[in-house]
């Protein structure tokens, strides 16, 4: 069975500074997906970028890129130039391409990160 | 437009009451979802459903009774509640083809008294 691993419970960085989250997974298949989704305050689970494990290049979306290491099976995210709306519970997620259209989302416990003025 | 809308934005119900929760896009996915939050924790996967066929039930309480009444709409029927059941409840879907990303609708907070 698959698994996340989100080995900080909580975060904090200043703003304008870059700050990167960890995540680790488990799984003995060589295709998948990886996602990492933010829900602020507000609570709405927003995508912020994903990762399809047979591309090599690392996604990247405005200030947000990941660190993709199939081998050692980590998925950190990286968020350049932090701003006070970047404050929120960040999930790291797996999901397995071979369920069709009713393929699970596999998270992590979540990252609380805080960023100060 | 990559929106999942869900009512009521909160809702508080005693333990006999019968209430419904509602989920709606209008993206031509075919995969909806419902998942169970509690605070400060990642979301429970409580049903799917697969061009209106449910097809993952991961073992909820029958007192929980997911309905989709066509592509666009996901309900959720709630009835003789417990208090542990207070959580924030989220809907989301994907399409089959054109992605995998599910997209979230912003919840809506039960609360059983």
């Amino acid at each position: 069975a698959q698994t996340v691993t989100q080995s900080q419970p909580e975060m904090s960085v200043q703003e304008a500074e870059t700050v990167t989250l960890s995540c680790t997974y488990d799984t003995s298949e060589n295709n998948y997906y990886l996602f990492w989704y933010k829900q602020p305050p507000s609570r709405q689970m927003i995508l912020v970028i994903r990762q399809e494990a047979y591309k090599q290049q690392n996604a990247t979306e405005n200030r947000f890129s990941v660190n993709f290491q199939k081998a050692a099976k980590s998925f950190s995210l990286k968020i350049s130039d932090s701003q006070l709306g970047d404050t929120a519970m960040y999930f790291c997620a797996f999901m397995s391409p071979y369920g069709g259209a009713t393929n699970k989302l596999i998270f992590g416990t979540g990252t609380l990160l805080a960023v100060q003025p | 437009d990559t929106e999942v809308t869900q009512t009521p934005k909160h809702l508080v119900m005693g333990m006999t009451n019968k209430k419904s929760l509602k989920c709606e896009q209008h993206m031509g996915h075919r995969a909806m979802y419902w998942y169970k939050q509690k605070a400060k924790k990642p979301p429970e996967l409580m049903f799917v459903y697969s061009y209106e066929k449910l097809s993952i039930n991961e073992s909820v309480p029958s007192r929980f009774s997911p309905e989709c009444p066509n592509s666009s709409l996901l309900n959720l029927h709630l009835h003789a509640l417990q208090p542990e059941d207070s959580a924030l409840y989220l809907c989301a879907s994907s399409h089959p083809r054109q992605g995998v990303e599910q997209y979230f609708g912003p919840g809506t907070r039960l609360t059983v008294t």
